[in-house]
């Protein structure tokens, strides 16, 4: 199984809305409802964030919210923050009871 | 509040064993609601899923770790284990235990309770 392919970096001002991709195949993210998406702080534990697509765990804001189009999952920061700023990494189900991460994305608040 | 806490050597020989060990307190490790998995990190670089287990013992690897990883549970002692053997200067990484969920003993593969993380170094 391979790496999900998400873009290195992405920014955008206090209050902007930033999208992140992450690309897998039909065997992964395309093939079934479990893309899950960890937030990460320097130095912290990955923080859930979202899980089963656009499902939210308690406590995190409505300001994330995630989508799924083919074999490309999305992840929307809404009116960004600064303590948003952080590497996020989206996760899937690969079958056969194997999960796949993808690369990371840096993102920056400008 | 659940919590999980890895621990075991920070520096490992290479060609030798890494072993780690995370505690599971503020809730059974027991319970059919839930796997436990390990995942590792790079320093600068990704997530790697290693592999999860089920309180039973039933586990599954990533299949490019397969070959050198085995987990482990112990019950009594509320605790998971992870071998790593013939490790190599690309296993140096922060390792964390997390937890997944699980419906009739089926995997719910997302992590949502994760360790802080502890940095093994494979020396040469």
């Amino acid at each position: 199984q391979s790496a999900l392919t998400q873009p290195p970096s992405a920014s955008g001002s206090p209050g902007q809305s930033v999208t992140i991709s992450c690309t897998g195949t039909s065997s992964d993210v395309g093939g079934y409802k479990h893309v899950s998406w960890y937030q990460q702080h320097p130095g912290k534990a990955p923080k859930l964030m979202i899980y089963e697509v656009t499902k939210r765990p308690s406590g995190v804001p409505d300001r994330f919210s995630g989508s799924k189009s083919g074999n490309t999952a999305s992840l929307t920061v809404s009116g960004l923050q600064a303590e948003d700023e952080a590497d996020y990494y989206c996760s899937s189900y690969a079958g056969s009871n194997n999960l796949v991460f993808g690369g990371g994305t840096k993102l920056t608040v400008l | 509040q659940l919590q999980l806490q890895e621990s075991g050597p920070g520096l490992v020989k290479a060609s030798e064993t890494l072993s780690l060990t995370c505690t599971v307190s503020g809730g059974s490790i027991s319970r059919s609601s839930y796997y436990w998995g390990w995942i590792r990190q790079p320093l600068g670089k990704g997530l790697e899923w290693i592999g999860s287990i089920f309180y039973s013992g039933s586990t599954y690897y990533n299949p490019s770790l397969k070959s050198r990883v085995t987990i482990s549970v112990d019950t009594s002692k509320n605790q998971f284990s992870l071998k790593l053997s013939s490790v190599t200067a690309a296993d140096t990484a922060v390792y964390y235990c997390a937890r997944l969920g699980s419906v009739f003993g089926v995997i719910i593969p997302h992590f949502d309770y994760w360790g802080q993380g502890t940095l093994v170094t494979v020396s040469s």
